[in-house]
């Protein structure tokens, strides 16, 4: 069964303090790992998508990497406006299922 | 606009009495689905449709009904709800499993 585990639960950040956030995973033939936003009350937001071990991908602050265990969102000189909840879901290849499963979550708060 | 809608935003009902959550899309999209998200548990998949007629269960479908006769529809249907279905409901869309997911803005449904 696919797994996804995140950590740290919350992280709470002065401005300018970089970080990352873990994202564990457990998959019977990865088809892609997706780091996606959500803000209270919104629905998700995608950020990115990775295929493949070595592979990264960068938007302003953030950056994604991914392994063949895990992925990390690196989050540099975060601002206020980066609160959110990240969430990381896989898509694996199980028994001809296309599920999608998403971990918990980490709640980033940044404070100014 | 590209956009996933869902109606309605907000949902008191009783138990027992059926109801029917819409959702939309106007991207044309093959793959669609439904989530509830809960407190502590995160996102969880309820039903997926990878085409017209054609749709799966997720990891929590108990309860649940789905319909694809449209690509751009996928009604979620509770035919008999009980209060444990009390939750943040969001349909999602893409082009496929592995590929980037749009999120409609969510239906909290609160059933007592």
């Amino acid at each position: 069964e696919d797994q996804v585990t995140q950590s740290p639960e919350a992280l709470r950040l002065q401005e300018g303090e970089s970080s990352s956030l873990n994202c564990s995973y457990t998959v019977s033939g990865l088809r892609g790992l997706f780091w996606y936003r959500q803000d209270p009350g919104k629905g998700p937001e995608f950020l990115f998508t990775l295929y493949s071990a070595g592979e990264e991908k960068e938007k302003e602050r953030l950056k994604a990497t991914l392994t063949k265990k895990e992925s990390f969102l690196h989050i540099t000189a975060p601002k206020p406006e980066d609160s959110a909840t990240y969430l990381c879901a896989v898509a694996g290849r199980q028994g001809g299922s296309e599920k999608l499963v998403f971990g918990k979550g980490t709640k980033l708060t940044v404070n100014p | 606009e590209a956009q996933v809608t869902q109606n309605p935003r907000y949902l008191i009902t009783v138990t027992g009495k059926k109801l029917t959550v819409t959702c939309s899309q106007n991207m044309n999209h093959e793959y669609m689905s439904w989530y509830r998200q809960d407190p502590g548990l995160g996102l969880r998949q309820i039903y997926y449709s990878m085409n017209v007629e054609v749709t799966d269960k997720g990891d929590v479908p108990e309860g649940y009904k789905v319909s694809r006769k449209e690509k751009r529809n996928f009604p979620l249907i509770l035919e008999s709800p009980s209060p444990n279905q009390t939750s943040l409901y969001f349909c999602a869309s893409s082009l496929g499993e592995n590929t980037e997911a749009f999120f409609g803005q969510g239906t909290r449904l609160t059933v007592v």
